[in-house]
């Protein structure tokens, strides 16, 4: 089993629309959780950390199931520059902050 | 936030060659970095944690003496790909961290083989 998985997508949407992406991870012991923005061919920049009472940044919601090994991402009312791929990044849980990314799940947002 | 920086951007060798890349915390002090790969359509897969003043740890599947890592100083650590071969051509990231938990990227390193 993968460390993070995720839906690949991708996802298209119009502009306004709401749009959710899931992940799983494995280790039971990780106590970090994140949500990446990655653009082609760059590098990935912090959307937002992830915390087990939930929290919300704006149009972005985000919640964590640590019972169920899940995470989630909420986007509301989507903007076109949120057309990016996400990544759902968990840390390793043993010292150190080397981190565990999924894959990415593809977001279009659509005129 | 912090800065890391990572240089060159891209770069294409020659197949056998030596490739060295840096990667530098610009206005903090990193004990630890870590270096990722990124394959296409793949996620970023740690490579290997980068620790000032002692040798890196490798993760499992990736070999030591073919990449090469550096950490002489707080501020700078280095990726060398020793005999590169078209297989390691790839996106590699660095990262770290300051005081907390966010993790800052460098911009990366396109490497083409060829």
């Amino acid at each position: 089993r993968k460390e993070v998985e995720q839906d690949p997508g991708p996802f298209n949407v119009p502009e306004g629309a709401t749009v959710a992406f899931n992940c799983t991870y494995s280790n039971s012991a990780s106590q970090s959780f994140f949500w990446y923005r990655q653009d082609c061919r760059k590098e990935p920049k912090l959307l937002m950390s992830v915390y087990s009472s939930g929290n919300e940044d704006g149009r972005f919601t985000a919640q964590l199931n640590r019972a169920s090994q899940y995470i989630s991402l909420l986007i509301r009312d989507s903007k076109l520059s949120d057309s990016a791929t996400y990544l759902c990044v968990v840390g390793r849980g043993n010292s150190g902050y080397a981190l565990n990314f999924g894959k990415g799940t593809s977001l279009l947002v659509t005129p | 936030g912090a800065v890391v920086s990572q240089h060159p951007s891209w770069v294409i060798c020659k197949s056998g060659t030596s490739v060295k890349i840096e990667c530098r915390s610009l206005d903090f002090q990193a004990t630890t970095m870590f270096w990722y790969r990124q394959f296409p359509k793949q996620s970023l897969m740690l490579m290997a944690t980068s620790n000032e003043g002692s040798k890196a740890t490798y993760e499992q599947g990736v070999e030591k003496d073919k990449f090469l890592i550096n950490h002489a100083s707080l501020t700078l650590s280095t990726l060398t790909v020793t005999s590169a071969h078209p297989e390691d051509s790839s996106f590699y990231i660095c990262s770290a961290q300051d005081s907390g938990t966010e993790a800052f990227f460098g911009q990366g390193t396109r490497l083409t083989v060829v």
